[in-house]
């Protein structure tokens, strides 16, 4: 069974880091492609960030390049999203998806959860 | 950046309607569009992938179609369950954006 697993959101101040994870099993994660999508509350979905399979293309929404950074352990299952100088306006739930190929042209088959980021002072 | 807009952004419709909600791309995209359905409170489903292709699993009143810049998702027939909000997203080359989503409810 597939399953992803984020962790790592939390109330932060303006101006703020986090590291948001996703743990995967029930796949080999090595062969897809991961995303992260956030929706504020009462909002609907936005695409944040995609990552190939090998971690060799990367792909940012303009709204947080520069700011968010996303990687890939493929030797321990895991996606990560580094977010930086956060703002009121990042406020959300984060999800991590993935891809249904190796490359990220590829629709999100499955998600997580979600983790929720709230940005206030 | 290619914009992605849905309509109409809220439907009500009866139990055993067919309902047709549409998705405009304001360029080409070949077939790279995928459907998702997100049920009150919990986490999005993918329905339909590559325009027409149904997800494994996803009962046979949903469908999909077009190609290039206008698309559809039609439910057959509406079920109590489908209530959700509906949104389109394209995946033919970054930014892979979202439509702002179609609210369905029951008459």
């Amino acid at each position: 069974e597939v399953q992803l697993v984020e962790s790592g959101g939390g109330l932060v101040k303006p101006g703020g880091s986090l590291r948001l994870s996703c743990a995967a099993s029930g796949f080999t994660f090595r062969s897809y492609s991961m995303n992260w999508v956030r929706q504020a509350p009462g909002k609907g979905l936005e695409w944040v960030s995609s990552i190939s399979s090998s971690g060799g293309y990367i792909y940012y929404a303009d709204s947080v390049k520069g700011r968010f950074t996303i990687s890939r352990d493929n030797a321990e299952n895991s996606l990560y999203l580094q977010v930086n100088s956060l703002r009121a306006e990042d406020t959300a739930v984060y999800y991590c998806a993935r891809g249904r190929e190796g490359a990220t042209q590829a629709a999100f088959d499955y998600w997580g959860q979600g983790t929720l980021v709230t940005v206030s002072s | 950046d290619i914009q992605m807009t849905q309509s109409p952004s809220s439907l009500s419709a009866s139990v055993g309607d067919r309902v047709t909600i549409t998705c405009r791309a304001s360029q080409g995209i070949s077939n790279y569009l995928a459907w998702y359905q997100q049920k009150p409170g919990k986490v999005p489903k993918l329905l339909i992938y590559a325009a027409s292709t149904l997800q494994s699993g996803v009962p046979s009143r949903f469908s999909g179609s077009g190609s290039g810049t206008d698309f559809t998702l039609t439910i057959s027939s509406l079920q109590p369950e489908d209530v959700a909000t509906y949104y389109c997203q394209k995946y033919n080359s970054a930014p892979y954006s979202f439509g702002q989503g179609t609210k369905l409810e029951i008459k």
